[in-house]
């Protein structure tokens, strides 16, 4: 099945420490985001890219951190540099370069104690 | 981007149509209406999108008003999996700056048995 995959769901971490969230993609898409959704909010943009080894900063990429050495992944490390980390973060990708089409990975829930 | 407005919340019967509707009235001549819903503690899902022709597929139909100034999404046989917020956008196509995703209020679809 094609689709977009995150990992692990529910990650826990204490402050200070660094976390690396996974992306995969197999739809072949050119295009990957990074979003971040806290509780009754809307999606804020994080990192995206359009090709390997190319990426650009959205709205609040202060704390993160992306690479793009391959078309299928896209992890995102938030460093201990980010203020308030907790956050249910989304990845996404989109088949035509940038695109507001984009389909979503499952998210992954990350609390920072 | 133009703004759009939807109803808070609706109520459906399982089984039924549910039609969800969106005002953009000052939406510009290259603006898509994009739809996106998002289940509790999911990422959000791409539904469809369109310009001005009605556009349908697997998911549900969107109708555009012929000054498009509104739509409606259309799921044709609602379930209680369809039970989510609803999101109308309107953006362009595709641009190179990052296309971000932001979710208004959106409708929440409650479908009842």
């Amino acid at each position: 099945d094609g689709g977009i995959t995150q990992s692990p769901k529910y990650l826990f971490r204490k402050e200070g420490q660094n976390v690396t969230l996974s992306c995969e993609q197999n739809l072949n898409h050119d295009a990957m985001y990074w979003y971040r959704q806290d509780p009754g909010q809307g999606l804020r943009l994080i990192y995206y890219s359009q090709i390997v080894n190319d990426f650009q900063k959205g709205d609040i990429a202060e704390g993160y951190s992306v690479s793009r050495e391959k078309k299928e992944s896209f992890p995102l490390t938030v460093t201990s540099a980010q203020k308030n980390p907790t956050a249910f973060y989304l990845c996404a990708s989109s088949p035509a370069g940038y695109s507001y089409e984009q389909y979503f990975g499952p998210g992954t829930r990350l609390t920072v104690t | 981007d133009a703004k759009t407005t939807q109803p808070p919340s609706m109520d459906c019967a399982e089984g039924r149509a549910a039609n969800l509707p969106c005002n953009h009235s000052t939406i510009s001549g290259n603006e898509y209406v994009y739809w996106y819903r998002q289940i509790h503690s999911q990422g959000p899902q791409y539904i469809i999108h369109g310009l001005k022709n009605n556009e349908t597929n697997e998911m549900a139909s969107l109708i555009i008003t012929e000054d498009r100034k509104s739509s409606t999404l259309i799921l044709p046989h609602a379930t209680l999996r369809d039970t989510a917020v609803y999101y109308c956008i309107v953006r362009v196509a595709m641009d190179n700056a990052g296309n971000m995703l932001t979710f208004g209020g959106g409708t929440r679809l409650m479908v009842k048995p």
